[in-house]
């Protein structure tokens, strides 16, 4: 069966720290894989997905970046972070349907 | 920008009561409609997809409606328990994108508490 994992769980940073958020998804090969964020009083909104390794696209422009090293391995990164990039962050695979992990929630104070 | 919008955005049910909520979505270049329910401090769970006009699920005392030519689901509770105590987010899956139909655009979902 398939699992998807997410690390941090939490994560509490200082503005203008980088991030590094990794998703990683065992029993499936070639997964579409995507970012969610979350923000307080929002709805999950699209960042960024990918169909393969290398193939990144991003929903909204921000600070954030996404990269795709391997298959089953999707990374979220910020060089500088934001008070606003602050709140839960998913990641999911699936196509039509996705599944998603268990969630990092990151403050940026 | 697609528009998906929930209402309400928050309810609270008395314990053994049932309850309904809406979720709206355009209703052209239409492929599917997720009901995901979202606990916290967990993931969200997949409910239901819906393909066609018409379509009824059920899941226990969930189900949930679809009508495509209006653009709007429906998601019953019925005899609603303090577990159901959860966000309801419903996602739209349409065509027209230059990712065909794997893209899902979401709601800002329902946040029920159940009171016992």
């Amino acid at each position: 069966s398939q699992t998807i994992h997410q690390w941090p769980a939490t994560l509490v940073q200082p503005v203008g720290s980088p991030l590094s958020l990794e998703c990683t998804v065992e029993g499936t090969s070639n997964p579409n894989l995507y970012w969610y964020r979350q923000a307080a009083g929002r709805g999950l909104q699209l960042l960024f997905y990918s169909v393969g390794i290398g193939q990144i696209s991003s929903e909204v422009p921000q600070n954030l970046s996404a990269s795709r090293p391997q298959d089953r391995q999707f990374i979220l990164s910020s060089k500088k972070l934001l008070l606003s990039d602050s709140g839960f962050y998913l990641c999911a695979w699936g196509r039509y349907e996705q599944y998603f992990g268990p969630g990092t929630r990151l403050t940026v104070t | 920008i697609l528009n998906v919008e929930q209402s309400p955005q928050s309810l609270h049910v008395q314990e053994g009561d049932s309850t309904n909520f809406t979720c709206s979505f355009p209703s052209s270049n239409f492929y599917a409609l997720h009901w995901y329910r979202w606990e916290t401090a967990k993931s969200p769970e997949a409910l239901f997809v819906m393909t066609l006009n018409g379509d009824e699920k059920k899941k226990g005392r969930i189900s949930a409606t679809l009508n495509t030519k209006e653009g709007y689901s429906y998601l019953y509770i019925k005899g609603s328990q303090p577990e159901d105590s959860a966000t309801y987010l419903c996602a739209f899956n349409g065509w027209g994108s230059n990712f065909g139909n794997e893209k899902l655009t979401f709601g800002t979902g329902t946040r029920l508490t159940i009171i016992p």
